[in-house]
Order: structure tokens, then sequence, then C-alpha cells
């Protein structure tokens, strides 16, 4: 089946340090991947997608590349602010599978101290 | 604005009380998702519906009904059968040509 794996949390930084939030993936076919947003009390944001490999997404700062051969999809930002503070979910869609269904990763919690 | 919305955002229930979740969209998407978010495991799927008067059971719907019966209103009820129904409820829809899903605010339901 199709599974996400990110890496434990939580994560701590001062700001303006370097973020890399780890996630591989397992999937049949070609999944598009995502990454989510979810700040304390709300609904999940998109924050970036790439939808084939070698594709690389990238909003506010924050950018992911699709790597095919490592099935990887990591999550990076140069440098955090305390407004980064918030929930980062992985996603999956799964090529030619149920209609738009995403399978999550279980989250990372971030927080980024002044 | 076009959105999700789900009300209320706090909801206290008794244990054995049926309770039903409302959401809300006004994007003409004609897909609409269920999630339930406890700590630490992600979301999993409920219930979705890819059009009206119709849905499928995802991966946790045991102690869960729905209806699609209006394209715009995807009502979640959780009911006594569910052992542990304390948790937060996400409800989504999808674009179809991008296949991004919009995410309402959620309900945080307590049953004691």
């Amino acid at each position: 089946g199709n599974s996400v794996t990110q890496m434990e949390g939580p994560v701590t930084l001062s700001e303006e340090a370097f973020l890399t939030i780890n996630c591989t993936y397992t999937a049949t076919g070609y999944p598009s991947l995502f990454w989510y947003v979810q700040y304390p009390g709300e609904g999940l944001q998109l924050l970036l997608k790439a939808t084939k490999a070698d594709d690389k997404g990238s909003n506010k700062g924050f950018e992911a590349t699709y790597r095919k051969e490592t099935t990887s999809f990591h999550l990076e930002k140069g440098s955090v602010q305390v407004s980064d503070s918030a929930v980062y979910f992985c996603a999956l869609k799964a090529g030619g599978t149920s209609y738009g269904k995403l399978t999550f990763g279980q989250g990372t919690i971030l927080t980024v101290h002044p | 604005d076009g959105g999700i919305t789900q009300s209320p955002k706090y909801l206290f229930r008794k244990e054995g009380q049926n309770v039903t979740l409302s959401c809300e969209q006004n994007l003409n998407h004609d897909a609409m998702y269920w999630y339930r978010q406890d700590p630490g495991q992600g979301l999993r799927l409920i219930y979705y519906s890819q059009i009206v008067n119709d849905f499928q059971k995802g991966d946790i719907a045991e102690g869960y009904s729905v209806s699609r019966e209006k394209k715009e209103s995807f009502p979640l009820t959780v009911t006594s059968a569910q052992k542990n129904p304390t948790a937060f409820y996400l409800c989504a829809s999808i674009d179809s040509d991008t296949y991004e899903q919009y995410f309402g605010p959620g309900t945080r339901l307590t049953v004691t």
C-alpha cells in the first residue's frame, strides 16, 4: 500500500537557522507529492507540490524536490522565522487510484525561537 | 470569499450520544473528504464523496456515517458506536484540475 514517513519531531530551531524535514514515501505508479502546513487551531494549507520526478516545488522560501531514485521529498528552508512555527505534513496522491485521495505522514512539529 | 466552513469549532458531548459535524463549501468542488486527526498520527481518512448522492468508506469508517444530498454540504455523524470519538475533525474538498485539497478550520470534538 501507499505510505509516507516523516522525520520524528518535534524540531526546535533558532530564528534564521536552516530547516530540513525529511519525507520518504512508498507508492505504486507515479505519485504526486505535497507539503501541507497547519498553524495552531487551524486546518491545513497547501505549502507546495510536485507532480513528477525532479520537479521542485517552492513557496514562501520553502522548497522540496521530488526524488524518485530515493523516493524522497524533503522540505527545506534556508532561514526560518518565528512565524514558521507550525505542524508540517508530507502527503502523496498515488497515480490512478481513488479520486484525489491523499495519504499523509504523521506530521512534524516545528518550533522556531527568536 | 470562497472556502470551506466547519461548525462548531468546539463540540462537547456525552458518551452514547450521536453528534453531527457540519461541513459546507462554496468552491463548486465535486469531491469532499472527512479526516480525523489525532496527536502523532497524522490525518486518517474517514469517508469521501466524489459526487452528490455518492460516498465511499475511507480507512477508518467504523462508527461514522455521512450524507451528500447537496454539492455544497457533506455532514459527518459520529455515532455512539465509535469507540474513541474525541479528536480533531477536518473536512476538505478537492479542485479537480489541480488535485489540491482545500481544508476547513476543523472541529474539535470532546466526548466524556
